[in-house]
């Protein structure tokens, strides 16, 4: 299957501070990635769809002036988390489509702790 | 009614039984169906996918679909210790977005 990369695998900051989270296909280049969210016990929550090129498709409820998604290659997607908070705390995950396009690889995520 | 639907469990069996894993989803345009494994702390990997009704068999692994039900399983024969972990299952919705709806995942406990 296809490689999925994500930087960093952990990062804990203060409250009020931004995070990046970059996600990179190693082995074929992503036109469409995605950014999950998955709190403890729970299951993966889609947060939004990062279309290389072009604007990101967030799904309801999730605020995009607080999650910024760019993606502005075919190998590399980020997501920032701006001003977190201790509730923004989560296990963040992003996948790819490889070359058959429908198949969603997932990276090993990153744990964001918010103090 | 949520969309993909997966009993929590946990399910336990005996090492070397085999394991059964349920999943019914409620949009019968679904295309494509995917059986993740979740290991605690880790991000999920794919286990096999399916898109015709019947059975596919990938070693101890079979997953069956029947779109007549809106049925989706997973079987794990000789089940390990290894194999514990949360099993998630995916499914894509006829808008073709290559979005996938998970369900809340089984967790399946095999003990030696």
């Amino acid at each position: 299957g296809a490689v999925v990369s994500q930087h960093p695998s952990w990062v804990i900051c203060k409250s009020g501070t931004s995070v990046k989270i970059e996600c990179r296909s190693l082995d074929f280049q992503a036109t469409t990635m995605f950014w999950y969210r998955q709190f403890p016990k729970q299951s993966l929550m889609l947060m939004a769809t990062s279309n290389e090129g072009s604007k990101a498709t967030y799904e309801q409820g999730v605020e995009k002036d607080k999650f910024l998604i760019n993606h502005a290659s075919l190998t590399l997607s980020t997501l920032t988390v701006t001003s977190a908070h201790p509730e923004d705390s989560s296990f963040y995950i992003c996948s790819s489509t490889g070359a058959r396009g429908e198949t969603q690889y997932f990276g090993p995520g990153t744990r964001l702790l918010v103090l | 009614q949520k969309e993909v639907e997966q009993n929590s469990g946990p399910l336990s069996v005996p090492e070397g039984a085999i394991a059964s894993l349920n999943c019914t989803y409620s949009d019968r345009g679904s295309q494509s169906f995917f059986w993740y494994r979740q290991y605690s702390g880790k991000s999920p990997e794919l286990i096999m996918f399916i898109y015709s009704n019947g059975d596919k068999e990938d070693g101890r692994f079979t997953a069956q679909l029947n779109k007549a039900s809106q049925y989706v399983s997973l079987l794990i024969r000789d089940s390990q210790p290894s194999d514990s972990a949360t099993y998630l299952c995916a499914v894509t919705p006829p808008s073709n977005t290559g979005k996938l709806i998970f369900g809340q995942g089984t967790t399946l406990q095999v003990k030696p």
